[in-house]
């Protein structure tokens, strides 16, 4: 079965530095990957989600940007933090490909910019 | 868009008691539907998939089902336990994954 490794699993920035979160998955090939954020008190909200390398669908306004740069690597960025940017990120799969489409996720990464 | 909904936002029962959770949805044409657990400051821990060929499935106390013609989708929970208090969010996949908020259970001793 998958496993998906998130990190930093906490963080801590000042408004207008950069963010990198990253997202590996072991025990699966061509994943589809997601990013949610889940904002305090509030449902999950779809950021990004990549069908394969370097493919990235994005869901929200630009200040956030994703990437994937190897099959089973999926990162978060963004050039500039806004205090909006706060909450709780959760990196996400599903194995398609002779699966049930199955959703697994991260423990998380919980970012506060102060 | 696909907009899903779970009713009630909140739920607190004693210990014992079978209850239920509710979900809709908007945009019957799914490929499935799952439910999640999370426990506060965690991710999500899949409980059920229902795939949309399907009506229910279950999983021990669990038992997950599925209406797709009229959108919607219950979490049957029997016997509930202390350790069964978190949010329960349900899941529906258009192609892409889209949640709603979730319900918040506590089960008192």
């Amino acid at each position: 079965s998958q496993t998906i490794h998130q990190w930093p699993a906490t963080l801590v920035q000042p408004v207008g530095s950069p963010l990198s979160l990253e997202c590996t998955v072991e025990g699966t090939s061509n994943p589809n990957l997601y990013w949610y954020r889940q904002a305090a008190g509030r449902g999950l909200q779809l950021l990004f989600y990549s069908v394969g390398i370097g493919q990235i669908s994005s869901e929200v306004p630009q200040n956030l940007s994703a990437s994937r740069p190897q099959d089973r690597q999926f990162i978060l960025s963004s050039k500039k933090l806004l205090l909006s940017d706060s909450g709780f990120y959760l990196c996400a799969c599903t194995r398609l490909a002779g699966g049930t489409g199955e959703l697994f996720f991260g423990e998380g990464s919980r970012l506060t910019v102060l | 868009k696909q907009e899903v909904t779970q009713i009630p936002a909140a739920l607190s029962v004693p210990e014992g008691e079978n209850l239920v959770l509710n979900c809709s949805f908007t945009d019957s044409a799914i490929y499935n539907l799952q439910w999640f657990r999370q426990d506060p400051g965690k991710g999500l821990t899949s409980l059920l998939l229902i795939q949309s060929s399907q009506r229910e499935q279950t999983s021990g106390r669990l038992n997950a089902s599925l209406d797709k013609s009229s959108g919607r989708s219950t979490l049957y929970i029997a016997a509930s336990q202390p350790g069964d208090s978190a949010t329960y969010l349900c899941a529906v996949d258009n192609n892409d994954m889209r949640f709603g908020a979730g319900t918040r259970l506590t089960v008192k001793p």
